[in-house]
């Protein structure tokens, strides 16, 4: 089956500083890749997804870009907020099937 | 209105009891699942169903047996529960199998196992 991995583990940023989270995988057909914020408690909410026939997705803050031939995408946060700070999961999915990175845990700093 | 709604959200149980968990989505989907969170915050998905049929059980133990009344319900019944058992388990649906669509999640139900 499709295998994600998500890095780092866990990033610290100051406000306003920008957040990188990248992931990769290793099922070529993998066609959709969402990104799931989870704050403490909550259930995971979509924030932001791309189709593997679009290489950039931006909304306000917050991009997404996906390199099909190396089979890694990345989730860029701008001018981070305090509100930022939650769990944020990539997730590769082929044939309908959901397959999850296993978390970075966001804090941003005032 | 919820889209997606388990219950119950809490569940405190002692080893080698059953107990089940109801999951309905109001979305008109096709597609649910059913995912375990560990402490670690992991996200695995067990079980797929499209159109009432199991599509994937991801090397689930026997204890835990899935049900899909119809197309709006999944419910995961537990056998026999363990320690090891203790998590939140998440319900989740989207539009349709192979659709490249977003999954909506429930609020999560938090077993206990004690």
């Amino acid at each position: 089956g499709e295998n994600v991995e998500q890095h780092p583990s866990t990033l610290s940023v100051q406000e306003g500083d920008s957040a990188v989270i990248k992931c990769t995988y290793s099922d070529s057909a993998s066609n959709y890749f969402p990104w799931y914020k989870q704050e403490l408690g909550k259930r995971p909410q979509l924030i932001i997804d791309i189709r593997s026939n679009v290489g950039e997705k931006k909304d306000q803050r917050i991009a997404v870009t996906l390199n099909k031939t190396a089979k890694h995408f990345s989730l860029h946060i701008t001018e981070t907020q305090p509100e930022d700070s939650a769990v944020y999961f990539c997730a590769a999915s082929i044939g309908g099937q959901f397959y999850f990175g296993t978390g970075t845990s966001l804090t941003v700093i005032p | 209105d919820t889209a997606v709604s388990q219950t119950p959200k809490y569940l405190v149980t002692q080893m080698g009891n059953d107990k089940s968990i109801k999951c309905e989505q109001n979305l008109g989907h096709d597609t649910m699942y059913w995912y375990k969170q560990d402490s670690k915050k992991f996200l695995k998905i067990m079980f797929s169903y499209n159109n009432k049929e199991l599509i994937i059980n991801e090397t689930v133990p026997n204890r835990f047996s899935p049900k899909s009344p119809d197309k709006a319900h999944l419910n995961l019944h537990i056998n026999s529960l363990e320690l090891g058992d203790s998590a939140v388990y998440f319900c989740a649906s989207s539009q349709g199998w192979d659709r490249g669509t977003e999954a909506f999640f429930g609020q999560g139900t938090r077993l206990t196992v004690v």
